[in-house]
């Protein structure tokens, strides 16, 4: 079955430091995967798509195929992305969620 | 221009009541999806339209729940006889023919 398991529920660092949100996925075909952000009192909304292999706000996101791995990096955290992020997989039209991790980033 | 827009924000239901969700999404999307968010989880595949065919409804948890687009725009989840487990909020997203889904604000439903 497919399913995405983002194993922490929060993240919390300073202002300044490295950034990395894990996301792990077992999936029999190519995956197609993505991540989405959730900042206060907003909607969820794409932040990147590795497909795409760009660079949005900083984050980047590499698929390791051998890890079944797509995790989330940003190199210097700040304090406007504390937000939810959800890891996804596309599966057919439908996308499977992790359960999301709570990025902080502290002063 | 205007993104995915759903109503009611809120609705506090009485167990056994009957309820119905709307989604409005974005002009010329074509496909629509609903998924349901319990607390401190992702969001979980409900529905699947594509135009006004509903192509899969795979994640609906049981035949309480219903969900219709008939013009092909709109659209409408419905969930019949609420039990306290239903209570989630409820998000809508469209697209384009398989391309970024975009979300709408969801429903929070709470069953009493």
């Amino acid at each position: 079955a497919q399913r995405v398991t983002q194993p922490e529920k929060l993240l919390s660092v300073f202002k300044g430091a490295p950034v990395e949100l894990k996301c792990n996925y077992s999936y029999s075909g190519s995956p197609e995967l993505f991540w989405y952000v959730q900042y206060s009192r907003q909607r969820l909304q794409l932040l990147l798509r590795h497909i795409s292999r760009e660079s949005i706000k900083g984050f980047t996101a590499d698929l390791n195929k051998g890890e079944t791995s797509f995790h989330l990096k940003k190199p210097f955290a700040q304090e406007e992305d504390s937000a939810m992020y959800y890891c996804a997989l596309a599966r057919g039209n439908k996308l499977v969620f992790g359960a999301g991790t709570i990025l902080r980033v502290k002063s | 221009g205007a993104g995915v827009s759903q109503s009611p924000r809120y609705k506090v239901a009485k167990r056994g009541q009957d309820v119905a969700l709307r989604c409005d999404p974005i002009s010329g999307h074509v496909s629509l999806f609903w998924y349901q968010q319990a607390l401190g989880q992702g969001p979980e595949f409900l529905t699947y339209f594509q135009n006004e065919a509903q192509l899969d409804k795979s994640g609906l948890p049981s035949d309480r729940f219903f969900a219709e687009r008939p013009e092909g725009s709109v659209s409408t989840l419905k969930i019949q006889r609420t039990q306290q487990e239903d209570s989630a909020v409820y998000l809508c997203a469209s697209s384009r023919l398989q391309e970024t889904q975009y979300f709408g604000p969801g429903t929070r439903l709470l069953v009493l």
